[in-house]
């Protein structure tokens, strides 16, 4: 059976300061992996999206990478804003509909 | 603002009420889920539909009865529930239920049951 851990379970870092999130996984066998943040009283918003085949993807400050061999991922977030403030998700993808295993999060405080 | 909209946002019922959820979408996409986000524990998906025809069902109980009756709607009813079923209930879509495809997520319901 598929697992997803992340650590840190939370996280304050001030203002400026380069992070990483990590995330764990059991089973190798994944199709991709997603990131995404969830801020308080919203849905789920999507980050990176990387496929199997792929090492890592980039969006603005943020560059996530995959090992599957090894079953981890990284989300590396620089120069960290207070905005950036928020539970970060990772999720592996798995089954031909679609169906994403979550982690449990990462709540990220940035401070002032 | 995601596209995905989902009422009510906050939803307490007795265990012997009947309640429905409802998501919609307007992103023109194929696929619908709903997912379930538990205090302390990871958000666990429940059903999904693709081109309206159930596709996954993750071993979830009868009390939670799941209805699409077009690729834009996607309805989830709740009868006799249980305490422990209190959540925050989220729905998306993708442009199809597959590999590779982003989810949209709504703002989710959150659910108390008393």
């Amino acid at each position: 059976k598929q697992e997803v851990t992340q650590i840190p379970a939370a996280l304050s870092v001030p203002e400026g300061e380069n992070l990483v999130l990590n995330c764990s996984f059991t089973d190798s066998a994944i199709y991709n992996l997603q990131w995404f943040r969830q801020d308080p009283g919203k849905g789920l918003t999507s980050l990176l999206l990387i496929q199997s085949s792929q090492r890592e993807q980039t969006s603005g400050r943020l560059n996530a990478s995959l090992d599957k061999s090894s079953g981890r991922s990284t989300l590396y977030i620089a120069a960290s804003q207070p905005g950036d403030s928020a539970t970060y998700l990772c999720a592996v993808g798995r089954g031909s509909q679609g169906n994403l295993i979550f982690g449990k999060g990462t709540k990220l405080s940035v401070k002032p | 603002e995601t596209g995905v909209t989902q009422t009510p946002r906050h939803l307490v019922m007795g265990m012997t009420n009947k309640k429905s959820l409802k998501c919609e979408q307007h992103l023109g996409h194929n696929a619908m889920y709903w997912y379930k986000q538990s205090a302390k524990k990871p958000l666990e998906l429940m059903f999904v539909y693709n081109f309206k025809e159930q596709t996954e069902n993750n071993s979830v109980p009868s009390r939670f009865s799941p209805e699409c009756p077009n690729s834009s709607h996607l309805f989830l009813h709740l009868h006799t529930l249980q305490p422990e079923d209190s959540a925050l209930y989220l729905c998306a879509s993708s442009q199809a239920a597959g590999v590779g495809e982003t989810q949209y997520f709504g703002p989710g319901t959150r659910l108390l049951v008393l």
